[in-house]
């Protein structure tokens, strides 16, 4: 079946980039998502890309695409402390259904 | 932009109730909704698709009898989770689809289920 990847754990100071990664294995994955989760709560959408883009910005969101290595990123620029929560890359096809990967715990510190 | 709620937020029961969770897309219609489980420190698992007026898509190793799906209305669906037990404690996400969409799921704010 298809799966998706993060690295666990990134910390970074306030004020420096966040770059999130994420790989997956589906090769027919048609859109990739971002979302976050803050403690207790449920998923906010962030940002998506269609999986003919390279690349997507959204004021301090920065999405990359490698389709060839199947290798998606996340840069937030100017890393704040309200950026502290647990980042999760998604996948799906056609049919809606959603991939989730393992979600990378973003610590940020002063 | 499109809201989704679920009820409660968090229930405490005894080994043996049932729990009924309730997702409402607040101003959108959605055709289909999903319901996710959450473990701590996890990722979320889909554990069934919820498709308006027809019976629910459930993933491979989730017991259909045990965790009841409705969904009634284009507004709302209902996770009951039947004689639960401690296992079964566990954060449940709902997620809904735009109708005429299907691209982007829209996700409650999660129940925090603890069977005692």
């Amino acid at each position: 079946g298809e799966d998706v990847e993060q690295s666990l754990f990134l910390s970074v100071r306030e004020g420096d980039s966040s770059v999130i990664n994420c790989t997956y294995t589906d090769s027919s994955s048609t859109y990739l998502y971002w979302y976050k989760q803050e403690p207790g709560a449920g998923l906010q959408l962030l940002t998506y890309i269609f999986s003919n883009m390279d690349m997507k910005q959204d004021q301090r969101l920065t999405v990359l695409l490698n389709k060839k290595d199947k290798h998606l990123s996340l840069r937030i620029a100017d890393t704040q402390t309200g950026d502290s929560a647990i980042y999760f890359c998604a996948e799906s096809t056609t049919a809606s259904k959603l991939t989730f990967g393992t979600g990378t715990r973003l610590q940020v510190t002063l | 932009g499109a809201v989704v709620s679920q009820h409660p937020s968090w229930v405490i029961c005894k080994s043996g109730t049932s729990v009924k969770i309730e997702c409402r897309s607040l101003d959108f219609q959605a055709t289909t909704m999903f319901w996710y489980r959450q473990f701590p420190k996890q990722s979320l698992m889909l554990m069934a698709t919820s498709n308006e007026g027809s019976k629910a898509t459930y993933e491979q190793g989730v017991e259909k009898d045990k965790f009841l799906i409705n969904h009634a209305s284009l507004t709302l669906s209902t996770l009951t989770v039947t004689s639960a037990h401690p296992e079964d404690s566990s954060f449940y996400i709902c997620s809904a689809l735009a109708s005429g969409s299907t691209d982007t799921q829209y996700f409650g704010p999660g129940t925090r289920l603890t069977v005692l």
